[in-house]
C-alpha cells in the first residue's frame, strides 16, 4: 500500500532554533499535504493544507510565519519551526493524498519535537 | 470543528467483537465517513471508510445507518493490539476541494485480557 515517510522521527533542539521535518510521499503523487499537530492526550490539530506548487493554506490561529511549509514537489513537503520556542513542543504528523475525494489519507509516523 | 460525536471510552473482552458508534448527523451527502486509529506516539492508521454502503475489508466492518446520520466500526475479533484511539471523521469539503480531515477527540478502546 501507500506509504508516507516522516523524518526525522524525533527531534531536540535548542530554543531559538528553527527545525524542518520532511514529509514524503514513497510510492505516489501527493497533490495534497495535511500538517498536523498533536498535544499529550489531545486529539490531532489541523495546522495548514499544503498544494503542490502553490502557498500552504493556514487553519485559523496558526501563525504561517512561525510554521513555514513548502510543497515544492509532488512527493515532498516540508515543515520548518521557525525560532522554536518550548511551546512548540509537539508531536507533529503529515498526511498525503492522491486526490481527495473517496480516497483515503495516508499519514506519517510523526515527528516528536522537544524545545529545551 | 469536528462533525463527529464519540463516546470518549469503551471496554471490549479480547475475543470478542468491538463495536464502535458514532454520530454525523449533520453529514452532507457527498461527504465520506472515515475510520482511523492511534497507537500511542504512532501516525493515525486508516482502517476503512464508506459513503452509504456497508464496508467491509480485512480489518473491520463498517455499517452506516440507512439516514447516513451515524455509524458503527465492528471489529469482529478484538485483540490487545487493537488498543487504540478510533477516530470517526468526515470529510471536509474545502473552498478548494482539499478534502482534509478534521479529528475530534476519538474513542479510546481498551480492549481486556
Amino acid at each position: 500500500g501507500a506509504v508516507v515517510s516522516q523524518h526525522p522521527s524525533r527531534v531536540i533542539c535548542k530554543s531559538g532554533t528553527s527545525v524542518k521535518i520532511e514529509c514524503r510521499s514513497l510510492d505516489f503523487q501527493a497533490t495534497t499535504m495535511f500538517w498536523y499537530r498533536q498535544f499529550p492526550k489531545q486529539s490531532l490539530m489541523l495546522m495548514a493544507t499544503s498544494n503542490e506548487g502553490s502557498k500552504a493554506t493556514y487553519e485559523q490561529g496558526v501563525e504561517k510565519d512561525k510554521f513555514l511549509i513548502n510543497h515544492a514537489s509532488l512527493t515532498l513537503s516540508t515543515l520548518t519551526v521557525t525560532s522554536a520556542h518550548p511551546e512548540d513542543s509537539s508531536f507533529y504528523i503529515c498526511s498525503a493524498s492522491r486526490k481527495w475525494r473517496g480516497e483515503k489519507l495516508f499519514f506519517g509516523s510523526g515527528t516528536q519535537l522537544s524545545v529545551l | 470543528d469536528a462533525k463527529t460525536t464519540q463516546p470518549p471510552s469503551m471496554d471490549c473482552a479480547e475475543g470478542r467483537a468491538a463495536n464502535l458508534p458514532c454520530n454525523h448527523s449533520t453529514i452532507s451527502g457527498n461527504e465520506y465517513v472515515y475510520w482511523y486509529r492511534q497507537i500511542h506516539s504512532q501516525g493515525p492508521q486508516y482502517i476503512i471508510h464508506g459513503l452509504k454502503n456497508n464496508e467491509t475489508n480485512e480489518m473491520a466492518s463498517l455499517i452506516i445507518t440507512e439516514d447516513r446520520k451515524s455509524s458503527t466500526l465492528i471489529l469482529p475479533h478484538a485483540t490487545l493490539r487493537d488498543t487504540a484511539v478510533y477516530y470517526c471523521i468526515v470529510r471536509v469539503e474545502g473552498s478548494s476541494n482539499t478534502g482534509k480531515l478534521i479529528f475530534g477527540q476519538g474513542t479510546t478502546l481498551q480492549v481486556k485480557p
